[in-house]
């Protein structure tokens, strides 16, 4: 089975850096994921990691340690638009996911 | 190019009715899935389907079946539906090779069993 935990909540300044932490512990590994998820719409996919260190995509940066059974994604220069929840999922050797049950990240201004 | 659509957009069910959501996808992926979500579990998966002609259990499969007699399309039936059912459900899909496998989403489905 899979048991993920991710922090529910996180409050942060426009302009801030915040950084949303994922624990796991899983039956076979085969990548973890992040998605957005903004109130009322569909999950998007933001970042895939198979391998240990930080992956960087723009103002997104999601790092994993593969022994640590931990991950976590980096917001920087947060943007109003960044409020959102924010998914942590492992996918086990089928493919399939498993979610945590998502940090809702409010950008105060 | 639409992606993933799903049908209705949202539902009101009397308890014991018969329902089905519909889910279409037009990226010829060959995996699809379905989940619910509720406030504080996240999405947890229902059935999944890795190619057309088959289909699989997933985490919370009970009250639910399933059908994958194409690529593309992808329905979720609930028998005889119960309050607990009420949730907004997600149909996914995503292609199973190399390191594309990322889920897509439709926009989900609003359902409310009374």
């Amino acid at each position: 089975g899979q048991n993920i935990d991710q922090p529910t909540e996180m409050t942060a300044t426009e302009g801030a850096i915040v950084q949303i932490n994922c624990t796991y512990q899983t039956s076979g590994f085969n990548g973890l994921f992040w998605y957005q998820q903004h109130a009322g719409e569909a999950p998007t996919f933001l970042s895939y990691n198979v391998l240990d260190g930080l992956e960087e995509k723009g103002r997104f940066s999601s790092f994993l340690s593969r022994s640590k059974g931990y991950s976590y994604l980096l917001l920087k220069e947060l943007q109003m638009k960044d409020s959102a929840s924010y998914l942590c999922a492992v996918s086990s050797n089928d493919y399939k996911l498993s979610f945590g049950a998502g940090t809702t990240v409010t950008v105060r201004a | 190019i639409a992606g993933i659509t799903q049908a209705p957009t949202s539902q009101i069910l009397a308890a014991g009715r018969r329902m089905t959501l519909r889910c279409t996808q037009d990226m010829r992926h060959n995996a699809m899935y379905w989940y619910r979500q509720d406030l504080g579990l996240g999405l947890r998966l229902i059935h999944y389907s890795n190619t057309a002609g088959t289909t699989g259990k997933g985490e919370v499969p009970d009250g639910y079946s399933v059908s994958r007699a194409n690529t593309d399309d992808f329905p979720l039936t609930l028998a005889s539906a119960v309050p607990s059912q009420t949730s907004v459900y997600f149909c996914a899909s995503s292609e199973q090779s190399g390191s594309s496998y990322e889920q897509y989403f439709g926009p989900g489905t609003r359902l409310t069993v009374t």
